[in-house]
Order: C-alpha cells, then structure tokens, then sequence
C-alpha cells in the first residue's frame, strides 16, 4: 500500500523557517517524481514545487521561489521542503504528492502557522 | 501561468441526478487534465487523468471529456459519497495550476 507521512509543520513567525518532511513507503520511491501542494484554511489547491526522480529537474511556484527548497532523500525514501522568510500568505496544509503530471497519490498532510 | 476557472462554485443536486461540473483553461492544456474530489479534513483524491481516464477504483458513474480548453466532469447519478468539493488541474504547463473548486451539495 502508497503512504506519504508529511510531518514538521507547526507554528512559526513570520520570517522564520520550518523543514517539512514526507516519508513515502508502499511503492519504489527512487522512480517517482514528487511535489509539494499546499492549501491554505478554506481555501482551493495551489502547488507549491516538483523534483524529478532523480532530483535532476526542479520547479516552483512564483510565490515560494527564493525562499522554499525542495529536496529529496532516495536513500532514506524521503521528500523534504526547507522553508525560509515564512510569512503570514504561507499559512497552509502542505500536502506531499506523488505524481509529474497528475499527483497519484497525496499524503494526509501537515499544518504551517505562520503567525507573531 | 495558465488559469483554470471551474463553474459553478456551487452546485445543489438531489441524490441520484445528474451533476455536470466544467472547467475552462485559459490556454489549449490539449488532454493534460486531471480531476480531483476532495472531502471535508481529507486530502484530495485522483479521479480522472487525461481527461477522461478514470483512476483506479473510481466508479464508473465518473466520466470526463473535453480537450483544449474546455472540459468537463460529470456524475450520471449521484450517490451520498460523492457530495464533496472538485478540483480541476492543468497538467500541460508549468506551474502547474488548479482551478477554484467545486462544491456539490446536497439538495
């Protein structure tokens, strides 16, 4: 069985910076491309970054280049997100996806609070 | 950035109709879109990929169509389960984008 475990969100203020991470099991990770989807409260999907299966092609967002990096682990079969200068829009559930077109597969998802 | 804009917002179908939801890009995504239903404190869930592919274990009462830049999801008979918000996505481009959702409710 496909299982993504997103953990590392909480509460940080604005301008701080948080790691999220995704452990995946149930399938052979080093052949998946993977992203990051974030859903801010009441609000609609936005994706945030994708990295390929061999971390050789990255993307992001506009509204998180700069500031966030996607990473990964194939060792470990581990998505991560390093996310620096939080701010207040960043608010969201953050959700590991498996997929490069369409995402297959998404995690259960974990909290960002970005808050003073 | 291609746009993706989904009507209605809402729509209030009974048990057991038809519901119709569309989804229109704002450039030609050719068959490169994908469907997905989302239930209250849950992740979304793959319904339909390229258009009209439904995704493993979904009913049959799922169809999709379209190409280019209009596109649609229709349920033939809506059942208790399926009262959720629906998302469509542009997997063309990048970024990629998702449209602002569709909420089906129980009439």
């Amino acid at each position: 069985e496909v299982q993504l475990v997103e953990s590392g969100g909480g509460l940080e203020q604005p301008g701080g910076s948080l790691r999220l991470s995704c452990a995946a099991s149930g399938f052979t990770f080093t052949n998946y491309e993977m992203n990051w989807v974030r859903q801010a409260p009441g609000k609609g999907l936005e994706w945030v970054a994708y990295i390929s299966s061999s971390a050789g092609s990255i993307y992001y967002a506009d509204s998180v280049k700069g500031r966030f990096t996607i990473s990964r682990d194939n060792a470990k079969n581990s998505l991560y997100m390093q996310m620096n200068s939080l701010r207040a829009e960043d608010t969201a559930v953050y959700y590991c996806a498996r997929g490069w077109k369409y995402f297959d597969y998404w995690g259960q998802g974990t909290l960002v609070t970005v808050s003073s | 950035e291609i746009v993706m804009t989904q009507s209605p917002a809402t729509l209030s179908v009974s048990p057991g109709e038809r519901a119709t939801l569309s989804c229109r890009a704002s450039q030609s995504v050719s068959s490169n879109l994908a469907w997905y239903q989302q239930k209250p404190g849950q992740a979304p869930r793959l319904l339909m990929y390229d258009t009209s592919t439904r995704a493993t274990g979904v009913p049959a009462r799922f169809s999709g169509s379209g190409s280019g830049t209009e596109f649609t999801l229709t349920i033939s008979s809506l059942q208790s389960e399926d009262f959720a918000v629906y998302y469509c996505q542009q997997c063309n481009n990048w970024p990629r984008t998702f449209g602002q959702g569709t909420k089906v409710e129980i009439k």
